[in-house]
This record gives C-alpha cells, structure tokens and sequence, in this order.
C-alpha cells in the first residue's frame, strides 16, 4: 500500500541550526513527492516537490528511492521558519488528478 | 484573484444534523478535491472530481456526499453528522499535469 510516515510529530531547534525533516514512503512505482507547509493562520501551500530539483527559502529535499525517503533540509533554521510541513505522495496512476496521499505532518518549532 | 474559497469558516452541529460544506474557485481549474485534517493523521482524501459531472471516492468517503454541477463549485454534504466528522476539512483545486494544490482556508466542524 501506498504510504508516507513522518516519523517526527514536532522538531524544536534553535535559529540559526541545522534542520531535517524526514519523511519516508512506501511506493511501488516510481513516485511522485512534494513537500507543503502550512504557516500560522495562512493556507497550506506547496513548498517543493521533487522533480523541480529547486530550493525555496533555503530549503532542498532529495528523493533518495534506495531508502525510500525525501527528507527536508536546511542548514540555518530563521524563525520564520516555523509552521506545519507536510510530505506528499501522488497516488499510483493519478499524476494529473491532484490526489495526494499525505504524512502526519511534522512541527517546526525555530526558537529565537 | 480570490483562488479558493470555503465557507463557513467554522460550524458547530450536533449528532445527526446534515450541513453542506461550500467550496468554489475562481482559477478555471478542472481537479477539485475535499480533505480532513485530524492531529497525527494528516491529511486524506474525501472525494475528488476531475470535471463537472464526475466525482469519485477517496481514502475516507464514508458519511460524506458530493456533486460537481459547474467546474467553479464542488459541495461537500454531511448528511447525518457523527462525531467522528469533527475535523478541519479542506477544498482543493488544480489544473492538469501535477500542477501544485490550491488549498482553500479550512472550515472548521466540531460534531457534539
């Protein structure tokens, strides 16, 4: 079955360290990966996703399929930073539908 | 542009009440899909549709109903409300090829 587990209910760091955040899948073909965030009182909204291959607000996310994962880093965590982060799966077969099988999701928590 | 827009933003109801829960867009967009946010379990899928006129089942379709008359609206029913549909719902929308999810603010429902 097609899953996404995000292992971390909440990461706390300080400003300025290092950040990851992981995620992991479960897929049988070759998958279709996203990262959404959702910042205090705004609307979820995608951060990155794999085949971009780009960094937004200094994050990056490599799909490694040997292990499986898509973990989100960055090296310097800002304050602004902090918010709700999503891992996202395409649903086998549904690449122009929108269908989207999501993690637990992870809190980030930056303190100053 | 006002993207998506749900409404309400917050509804109590009590146990075996129906509402409709309202979603519209205003971006053309052809891929329409309802989810529920619940601590620790993410996001999952409703019901999704792919144009006016088709809709289809999700992960979690049961106790809900929808109907997609005009690409603009896609109406998420609760017919007899349970507690267990107390839950953060959010309306989403996207054009082929994968493009990013447009997500809605959420209508917040709390079932007592």
């Amino acid at each position: 079955a097609q899953r996404v587990t995000q292992p971390e209910k909440l990461l706390s760091v300080f400003k300025g360290a290092p950040v990851e955040l992981k995620c992991n899948y479960s897929y049988s073909g070759s998958p279709e990966l996203f990262w959404y965030v959702q910042y205090s009182r705004q609307r979820l909204q995608l951060l990155l996703r794999h085949i971009s291959r780009e960094s937004i607000k200094g994050f990056t996310a490599d799909l490694n399929k040997g292990e499986t994962s898509f973990h989100l880093k960055k090296p310097f965590a800002q304050e602004e930073d902090s918010a709700m982060y999503y891992c996202a799966l395409s649903y086998y077969g549904s690449s122009n539908t929108g269908k989207l099988i999501f993690g637990q999701g992870t809190t980030l928590q930056v303190k100053p | 542009n006002a993207g998506v827009t749900q409404t309400p933003k917050f509804q109590v109801l009590k146990t075996g009440q129906s509402m409709t829960l309202q979603c519209a867009q205003d971006m053309n967009h052809e891929y329409m899909s309802w989810y529920r946010q619940d601590p620790g379990m993410g996001l999952r899928l409703i019901h999704y549709s792919v144009g006016a006129g088709i809709t289809d089942q999700g992960e979690v379709p049961n106790g809900y109903n929808v109907s997609r008359s005009t690409t603009e609206d896609f109406p998420l029913r609760l017919l007899s409300a349970a507690p267990s549909q107390t839950s953060v719902y959010f309306c989403a929308s996207t054009t082929p090829g994968n493009s990013p999810l447009h997500f809605g603010n959420g209508t917040r429902l709390t079932v007592t």
